[in-house]
């Protein structure tokens, strides 16, 4: 397709568990970001990829959220033991290469939405 | 820290009365700004952004946009509204300096248009 996808939609999980939330972004976008959307809230930012290079990850809540992008295409948000508070909207947004001055459009996906009980 | 407010947490109006959604950032140096709207089961678009020039933007869907620097503001206005706009806005920023583009997002503001 010629959007920004995600899988799972929905995740439900035990406290405790594992999960890893798959993103596959525009085909050629070099910059990947995730960000976490708390019910009622704006999404924050959580990492930043240009191509397979992780270059700011200062919005991870916690060691237990960890991502990655090996090949600089698709993306794998990984989120261990997970919390109660974990549960949220996680969204990926990808774009063409950074213009100077710091943007380009970011193009989003639907989302997966986490519930941790 | 750098962050984003938007005032109007529920905005409920008729359809075809005029629109202003309020926008603040805490930020004196370049900013890039955006509004992103949320239709009910869909996922976040682009309604319109500034980077620079003319500070009156104009979006899709007949929105724009007012960037006022004096007043660290970026409302969004809509003359006549119609039922179809009902959904979440969320205006966003990007700050000078910041070298990855990544985007503040305000809390959001749920418009109810009803018909």
């Amino acid at each position: 397709g010629a959007g920004v996808s995600q899988s799972p939609r929905y995740k439900v999980a035990k406290r405790g568990q594992d999960v890893a939330l798959r993103c596959d972004p525009i085909s050629g976008h070099v910059s990947l970001f995730w960000y976490q959307q708390a019910l009622g809230q704006g999404p924050e930012f959580l990492t930043y990829f240009q191509n397979e290079a992780q270059l700011d990850k200062s919005g991870l809540p916690s060691d237990r959220f960890f991502a990655e992008r090996p090949e600089g295409s698709v993306s794998t948000l990984k989120i261990q033991r997970t919390q109660q508070e974990d549960s949220a909207v996680y969204l990926c947004a990808s774009s063409p290469k950074l213009l100077a001055g710091g943007y380009n459009e970011q193009f989003f996906g639907p989302g997966t939405r986490l519930t941790v009980l | 820290a750098q962050s984003v407010s938007q005032h109007n947490h529920h905005v409920i109006l008729s359809e075809a009365a005029s629109l202003e959604l309020g926008c603040n950032y805490s930020y004196g140096g370049t900013v890039n700004l955006f509004w992103y709207v949320q239709y009910p089961g869909q996922h976040l678009q682009l309604l319109l952004k500034y980077f620079s020039g003319d500070p009156l933007v104009k979006g899709i869907k007949g929105f724009e946009a007012e960037f006022i620097k004096s007043k660290f503001s970026f409302n969004l206005r809509k003359p006549s509204v119609q039922w179809s706009d009902t959904a979440e806005y969320f205006c966003a920023v990007t700050f000078g300096s910041s070298n990855t583009g990544k985007l503040i997002f305000g809390q959001g503001t749920t418009l109810q248009v009803k018909p």
